[in-house]
């Protein structure tokens, strides 16, 4: 079967730091996207980790690695704005299917 | 700035009903997907399109059909709705080789009565 899981919540302070981790288990693995969802939106595009390493987005980054099957989210100096649900996503063949996790539910407080 | 739309944004509608939700993009992409997200709940795929006249059904069982004569519009009918077709449906679209980076509308939320 396929499966990603993540943690359902989590909740921080502004100004902090917080990770929010993903593992997979797909039968392709192409890659690894993070994806961001305010209350009501719509999902949008944040970050992609292709290979193992880290990629940096301003206050975003995210981390790869192929051999443990997981991959991470970091926020960086939250802010009030960054509340919102997070989802990772395996892109699970070359062509594009993306299969989302359940979600992180970030709640930042003051 | 993504230019993708969906009409409409709410629909009520009885059971029996026969509806189309509308999607559309500006950008050329050739990728089209239909999603599928109760309130809280991850993004079910339910079918997508990798050009025109290519369709494929997605992970999430559907009773609705869709259609790609046009590059641009790629509509979701559901030939006879039902309670339990009452969710958020959302579309996105992507460019060529970046299916990692999909563009979302703002979906629509159906409530079937």
């Amino acid at each position: 079967g396929q499966s990603l899981e993540q943690p359902s919540e989590v909740t921080a302070v502004e100004g902090a730091i917080v990770q929010i981790n993903c593992t997979y288990q797909t039968s392709g693995f192409y890659g690894l996207s993070w994806y961001q969802q305010h209350d009501g939106g719509a999902p949008t595009f944040l970050s992609y980790n292709g290979l193992d390493g880290l990629e940096e987005t301003g206050r975003f980054s995210s981390f790869l690695s192929r051999s443990d099957s997981y991959g991470y989210l970091l926020l960086q100096e939250l802010q009030m704005k960054d509340s919102a649900s997070y989802f990772c996503a395996v892109r699970d063949n070359q062509g594009g299917k993306l299969i989302f996790g359940q979600g992180t539910e970030l709640s930042v407080k003051p | 700035e993504a230019d993708i739309y969906q009409t409409p944004r709410y629909l009520v509608i009885g059971t029996g009903k026969k509806i189309t939700l509308e999607c559309s993009q500006t950008m050329g992409h050739d990728k089209m997907y239909w999603y599928q997200q109760d309130p809280g709940m991850e993004l079910h795929l339910i079918h997508y399109s990798y050009g025109v006249n290519s369709t494929e059904k997605g992970d999430l069982s559907s009773e609705s059909t869709v259609s790609r004569i046009r590059t641009e519009h790629f509509p979701l009918t559901l030939e006879s709705a039902r309670p339990s077709h009452t969710s958020q449906y959302l579309c996105a679209s992507s460019g060529p080789g970046r299916s990692y980076e999909q563009y979302f509308g703002p979906g629509t939320r159906l409530t079937v009565t």
